[in-house]
């Protein structure tokens, strides 16, 4: 199937920086990204999707001044955690919606695991 | 009441076991996902369907639109076949977004 990556795969960062975590879908393109994360235990939770070269949206209750997303390209997304602080830790996971070779599909990114100390 | 249903919530199995794991869905959908989650966490996407049934090595995946209902086989299962499945599913009136189910924790014994 289609690939998609993350990078980085885990990042420890200091209260009040910012970290950016990058989405590639690598072997097709991406009309539409999503990102989403996963507290432990839990179920993966939408937090915006975002449409290439159009802004995100977010899902009630995720702030977009805190977590800014880019869909700059059809092949990349990012998504950057402004001043970050340690309940931001977490696991976050990319999907990239697009066209792959019979149709419409979905494929995820393997996740970037936060850690805001 | 959860549109997507998953059963069981937790299968331990003996290495070896033909394992089937449920999704059952509440109105008509787009397309049903089955996805594996590891330990460590990363995703990955093992089918997309939309009707029919779709195999994969070890992996099976049916689905019944009349019926609402997927199941997901694995044949012949093994110990690194141990991780969370997760039926997920876009509904039309969602758009492309994906309901998830709560998952199944599998954990295949040697």
């Amino acid at each position: 199937g289609a690939v998609v990556s993350q990078h980085p795969s885990r990042v420890i960062c200091k209260s009040g920086t910012s970290v950016k975590i990058e989405c590639r879908s690598l072997d097709f393109q991406a009309t539409t990204m999503f990102w989403y994360r996963q507290f432990p235990k839990q179920s993966l939770m939408l937090m915006a999707t975002s449409n290439e070269g159009s802004k995100a949206t977010y899902e009630q209750g995720v702030e977009k001044d805190k977590f800014l997303i880019n869909h700059a390209s059809l092949t990349l997304s990012t998504l950057t955690v402004t001043s970050a602080h340690p309940e931001d830790s977490s696991f976050y996971i990319c999907s990239a919606r697009g066209f792959w070779i019979w149709g419409y599909t979905q494929y995820f990114g393997p996740g970037t695991r936060l850690t805001v100390l | 009441k959860n549109e997507v249903e998953q059963s069981p919530q937790n299968l331990t199995a003996q290495e070896g076991e033909f394992i089937t794991i449920n999704c059952s869905y509440s109105v008509g959908i787009s397309a049903l996902h089955w996805l594996q989650q590891h330990p460590g966490g990363g995703i990955v996407s093992l089918f997309m369907l939309s009707s029919g049934k779709k195999k994969h090595g070890r992996l099976i995946a049916t689905i019944n639109i009349q019926e609402k209902h997927s199941s997901l086989h694995i044949t012949a299962s093994h110990p690194r076949d141990s991780a969370v499945y997760i039926c997920a599913v876009t509904f039309p009136r969602y758009g492309n977004k994906l309901v998830f189910g709560a998952g199944t924790i599998l954990r295949v014994k040697s």
